[in-house]
């Protein structure tokens, strides 16, 4: 069966620094790839999602993650960090043999300090 | 406005008492999904559809129902709420499956007494 493990569930970086979140898969076939962000009291929005057209995939508000498949990682980054990033973001996995079901990692809550 | 909307967005109830959390989508969306969110268990699938009249379980399935009889609605049930259903639930739905990007409602927060 499919997981998702996210490394860290709480990350604090200051404004202006790197952001990484860190999200591995276990899967015999790499799956598709998703972040997912909530901002608080909101529903989910997607970032972004990789389906193997390219292993670094761009998405929205500056984030881009990087599929790396010997690591069966999908870790999430952005350069600088600005305070409207402060939220929680969510892993997720599709299996490519069926469209059905999606698994989400437990999530990472950023914290951006001033 | 394209969008996924829930109701209630709040529900206090008690224990035994049926209820019933709508979902719809003005997206003409073949798949929709149920996900509660619990902390540290990020969200868990509950029951999904792939189209109408199509339903089946996710991961947590126990004590829910649902039902696909339009298109656009999804609505969760919970015939004899318990007290471990107390949580956040989210409706999402997507061109598809599941492999494509799931638009999400607003939640609702349910609590069971």
């Amino acid at each position: 069966a499919q997981s998702v493990t996210q490394l860290g569930s709480h990350v604090s970086v200051s404004e202006g620094a790197l952001v990484l979140l860190r999200c591995n898969y276990s899967s015999s076939v790499p799956p598709y790839l998703f972040w997912y962000v909530q901002y608080p009291n909101q529903g989910l929005q997607l970032l972004l999602k990789y389906t193997s057209a390219a292993t670094l995939v761009k998405g929205i508000n500056g984030f881009e993650a990087e599929f790396k498949k010997s690591e069966t990682s999908f870790h999430l980054t952005k350069p600088s960090a600005h305070m409207s990033d402060a939220a929680e973001y969510f892993c997720a996995v599709s299996d490519r043999t069926s469209y059905d079901k999606v698994i989400f990692g437990p999530g990472t809550s950023l914290s951006v300090i001033p | 406005e394209a969008q996924v909307t829930q109701n209630p967005r709040y529900l206090i109830t008690v224990t035994g008492k049926k209820l019933t959390v709508t979902c719809s989508q003005n997206m003409n969306h073949e798949y929709m999904s149920w996900y509660r969110q619990d902390p540290g268990l990020g969200l868990r699938q509950i029951y999904y559809s792939m189209n109408v009249e199509v339903t089946d379980k996710g991961d947590v399935p126990e004590g829910y129902k649902v039902s696909r009889k339009e298109k656009r609605n999804f609505p969760l049930i919970l015939e004899s709420p318990s007290p471990n259903q107390t949580s956040l639930y989210f409706c999402a739905s997507s061109f598809w499956g599941a492999h494509n990007e799931q638009f999400f409602g607003p939640g609702t927060r349910l609590t069971v007494l």
